[in-house]
This record gives structure tokens, C-alpha cells and sequence, in this order.
């Protein structure tokens, strides 16, 4: 089966940097996405990552290493707005090309 | 261009009542998923559809719920009869195939549903 391990919580001060951490085990690996969600709105796509190493997008970035089976995802310059879930997930092959979420970080922005 | 779009928003219903939520995917995107988040836990895999295959069923939690996709469109998730841990937010979700984009999953709103 597969399975992801983040963190439940974390809390940053506006305008700092948080990194959070996702490990993964999973088969047919093809790559590792960053979802941001609101007040349990619609999850929206942040990032994916199929290849090693660190992929930026403004004041985010997102790492993957695939032989330690592990990602992160970086939020620079932390405003009030980025508190919200951040999910990793697993996109695979194994069956159906399916996504893999893991249960969620919950951040905290405080002033 | 239209987001994926699903209706109602919001149901209220009691158990043991039937249920049928609805998701129009973005036009193109033969890939449709369905997802739920209940008691605000993880967002859990309920089942993948290409164009009007069931891919993978997976994640369906028992035989109540049938979701279909006539013709390759819309979905519809029905749950009947309806019990009071099915009471959560059902996510439709659609996709190109991976190797036609970013792996994005383009998500609605969602369907909340409350079982009383």
C-alpha cells in the first residue's frame, strides 16, 4: 500500500520560513505534489516534483529526493494568508494513476 | 475556461435517505477522481474513472455508494441508503493523463454532506 507521514501541525511567525516535511512509501512512484487548502475549500495544486531536487515558485519551494523517499515543501516570507492545510501527496502507477494525500499539516501564521 | 464544478454544495439529509452528488470535470480531462475528507481527517482516495472506466475502486468504503460516468462526462456519486458516517466533504477532482501535464489535479468546491 502506500502511505505519507507530515506533520500535523506547525505554527511560524509572519514574514519567517517553514519547511514541511513529508515521507513517503508508496510503489510505482511517478511524483510528488503540494496541495494548499483553505478552511476545507477546494484543494489547489502548489507544486509537483517527478525529478530530484528543489523546485521554486515565488515565495514557495518544493524539494524531492526519490531514493530517500522524501519531500518538503518551503514557505518564504510567511504572510497571514499562507495559514492553511498543506498536503503532500503521491502521485503512482500502481493500478491507476492515482494521488495519494497524506493527512494534512495544519499552519499557523501568527503575527 | 470552467473549473471542475459539483453540486448541491451542501445536503442535509437523514439516514437511511439516498443521496446522488455530481461533478462536471473540466471539459477535455479524461481523468475524473472522486475524494472525501470526513471528521476533518485526511482526504481519501474513493475511486478514479478514464473517460467512462472505473479504474480503480479502491477506495469505495462498501456497496452503498455507486458512482458513474455515462459517456465519459459528468460523474454522479450516489450513496444509499445514507449513514451517519458518510457525513463529510466529497471532493471531485480531473486531470490530463501524467505524462500530459504537471500531475495537477484540478479540484471543486465539493459536496458537503450531512447525515442526521
Amino acid at each position: 500500500g502506500q502511505s505519507l507521514e507530515q506533520p500535523s501541525e506547525v505554527t511560524a511567525v509572519e514574514g519567517a520560513i517553514v519547511q514541511i516535511n513529508c515521507t513517503y512509501q508508496t510503489s510505482g512512484f511517478y511524483g510528488l505534489s503540494w496541495y494548499q487548502q483553505h478552511d476545507g475549500g477546494a484543494p489547489t495544486f502548489l507544486s509537483y516534483n517527478a525529478l530530484d531536487g528543489l523546485e521554486e515558485t515565488g515565495r514557495f519551494s518544493s524539494f524531492l529526493s526519490r531514493s530517500d523517499s522524501y519531500g518538503y515543501l518551503l514557505l518564504q516570507e510567511l504572510q497571514m494568508k499562507d495559514s492553511a492545510s498543506y498536503f503532500c501527496a503521491v502521485l503512482s502507477g500502481a493500478g491507476s494513476y492515482q494521488l495519494t494525500f497524506g493527512k494534512g499539516t495544519k499552519l499557523s501564521v501568527i503575527p | 475556461e470552467a473549473g471542475v464544478t459539483q453540486f448541491p454544495s451542501h445536503s442535509v439529509i437523514e439516514k437511511g435517505q439516498t443521496v446522488t452528488l455530481r461533478c462536471d470535470p473540466i471539459s477535455g480531462h479524461d481523468n475524473l477522481y472522486w475524494y472525501r475528507r470526513v471528521m476533518g481527517k485526511e482526504i481519501k482516495f474513493l475511486l478514479h474513472f478514464v473517460k467512462e472506466s472505473k479504474q480503480d475502486e479502491s477506495g469505495m468504503p462498501n456497496n452503498r455508494f455507486l458512482a458513474e460516468r455515462t459517456g465519459g462526462t459528468y460523474s454522479t456519486l450516489k450513496v444509499q441508503p445514507a449513514e451517519l458516517e458518510d457525513s463529510g466533504v466529497y471532493f471531485c477532482a480531473s486531470s490530463l493523463p501524467p505524462g500530459q501535464g504537471t500531475g495537477e489535479l484540478f479540484f471543486g468546491e465539493g459536496s458537503r454532506l450531512t447525515v442526521l
